[in-house]
């Protein structure tokens, strides 16, 4: 199975509330990765956990967390949602090493009023 | 830098024609170059991919090539069909387990 779950697949949030964005993969993959695509935009890498560790891009650093309480979940979490976070954010994961297929998940579509 | 630029960002072909998508990328250690279509409400999935120690990788009906004298990199889709239609990206690992996507190119064949 190699499918990438990813929940809810579409988010209704108000400007200044927190916003929680789930995913899943049961291949038992190394690293999992969270992306922000905005339309006309090439996806953007906003952070991801090499096992336990988490690395965040520079520019999202203060803007995004995120939690891996085990492998096969991780959390994308926005503590006060503003109106330029509206965008479909992407989960994706891989097995990392020279395995570097990225496998998606089908995208959280987040509208932030 | 680890920008990587995609272009046409819309191609419109023939059906039985190809089609060609070109990608430049900035990081000379880029190693990894992976290619995804994205189909309307589907999620990108993997088509092909091709590795820096090759120049031409080939699978049904699909040819990537890799310049990396020039980093650039591109996808051809040979004997177009409508069921190729998608937006496809075209992408560069640049280091460790970062990979920097282009923007897309939006494909449309028409019968």
């Amino acid at each position: 199975d190699t499918t990438v779950k990813q929940n809810p697949r579409y988010k209704l949030a108000r400007v200044g509330k927190p916003v929680n964005l789930i995913c899943s993969q049961t291949m038992n993959h190394d690293t999992m990765y969270w992306y922000q695509k905005k339309p006309n935009q090439a996806p953007k890498l906003l952070l991801f956990y090499y096992d336990k560790i988490l690395n965040r891009e520079a520019d999202t650093f203060e803007k995004f967390q995120s939690s891996r309480p085990n492998n096969s979940f991780c959390s994308l979490y926005i503590g006060s949602a503003g109106l330029e976070y509206s965008a479909m954010y992407l989960c994706a994961s891989s097995r990392g090493g020279n395995q570097d297929t990225q496998y998606f998940g089908p995208g959280t579509r987040l509208l932030v009023l | 830098g680890e920008q990587v630029e995609q272009l046409p960002s819309i191609l419109r072909v023939q059906e039985g024609s190809s089609a060609s998508i070109n990608c430049t990328y900035e990081n000379s250690a880029s190693n990894y170059f992976p290619w995804y279509k994205q189909e309307p409400g589907e999620n990108p999935k993997l088509i092909i991919d091709i590795r820096s120690n090759m120049e031409r990788k080939q699978t049904q009906g699909l040819i990537v090539l890799l310049d990396k004298k020039a980093k650039r990199f591109s996808l051809h889709i040979t004997d177009t069909q409508p069921g190729d239609s998608a937006m496809y990206f075209c992408a560069a690992r640049t280091g460790g387990y970062k990979v920097v996507f282009g923007s897309g190119t939006r494909l449309l064949v028409s019968p």
